[in-house]
């Protein structure tokens, strides 16, 4: 059974530019989250996506943001790239009728912004 | 508002000895609590999880954690360090209702010397 896939595993992007992000969830989850991983602020929650509808929330700023596809296939976006956005990007994937205790994540993708 | 401390930065033990990773939390009720592995470059791996019942949890690799609802603490421990337990360790803490998503401590890097 195929995994949680991020692509790409690496990003170097410049400071304004914007940037897409891939995860693919396992098959039958339909339920994906993103996750935000610095030194400083350790892992910080973005935001939920089910059955192609933005469910949960974190605390970041509009820059963010995601879509979730009818495959469940789901996609998180930066605009306007600041430094402090250099990070690694997890997603998680859980089958349906779970949720956070339900949690497969993917390798993730480090985004570097020069 | 909730949050969740690991006081050890980072933790040094020599293969064979006992290994304690803290972790305390702060919830207006009592929450659900987990503890995750990360090794370099991946993704995080569930170790053990906490709902109800048993105190003592039992996980994978030999780790079992103990809930102390009188310390709001879930520290984890293992009796016996293999070398390949060196990784970054992570509580965290979910809401029992409401929120579908974890809030992390900052997580304990393990180093095991031979």
């Amino acid at each position: 059974k195929a995994g949680v896939t991020q692509t790409p595993r690496y990003l170097i992007k410049t400071r304004g530019q914007q940037v897409t992000l891939s995860c693919s969830p396992i098959s039958g989850h339909r339920s994906v989250s993103w996750y935000q991983q610095t030194p400083g602020q350790g892992l910080q929650f973005l935001f939920e996506y089910f059955s192609e509808t933005q469910r949960n929330k974190g605390n970041f700023p509009g820059r963010f943001s995601g879509r979730q596809f009818s495959n469940s296939r789901s996609e998180m976006n930066v605009s306007t790239l600041e430094l402090g956005d250099s990070a690694l990007y997890l997603c998680a994937s859980s089958p349906p009728g779970r949720g956070y205790d339900g949690y497969t994540f993917g390798s993730g993708t480090r985004l570097t912004v020069v | 508002a909730q949050s969740v401390t690991q006081p050890d930065i980072h933790i040094t033990v020599s293969e064979g000895a006992s290994l304690e990773l803290r972790c305390n939390y702060s919830y207006g009720a009592t929450p659900y609590l987990f503890w995750y592995v990360q090794s370099p470059g991946q993704g995080l791996q569930l170790l053990l999880k906490y709902f109800s019942g048993d105190t003592l949890v039992q996980g994978i690799k030999g780790f079992e954690a103990e809930f102390k609802r009188s310390q709001s603490s879930f520290n984890l421990r293992k009796p016996s360090v293999h070398w390949s337990d060196a990784a970054e360790y992570f509580c965290a803490v979910g809401a029992r209702t409401g929120a579908n998503n974890l809030f992390f401590g900052t997580g304990t890097r393990l180093t095991v010397i031979p």
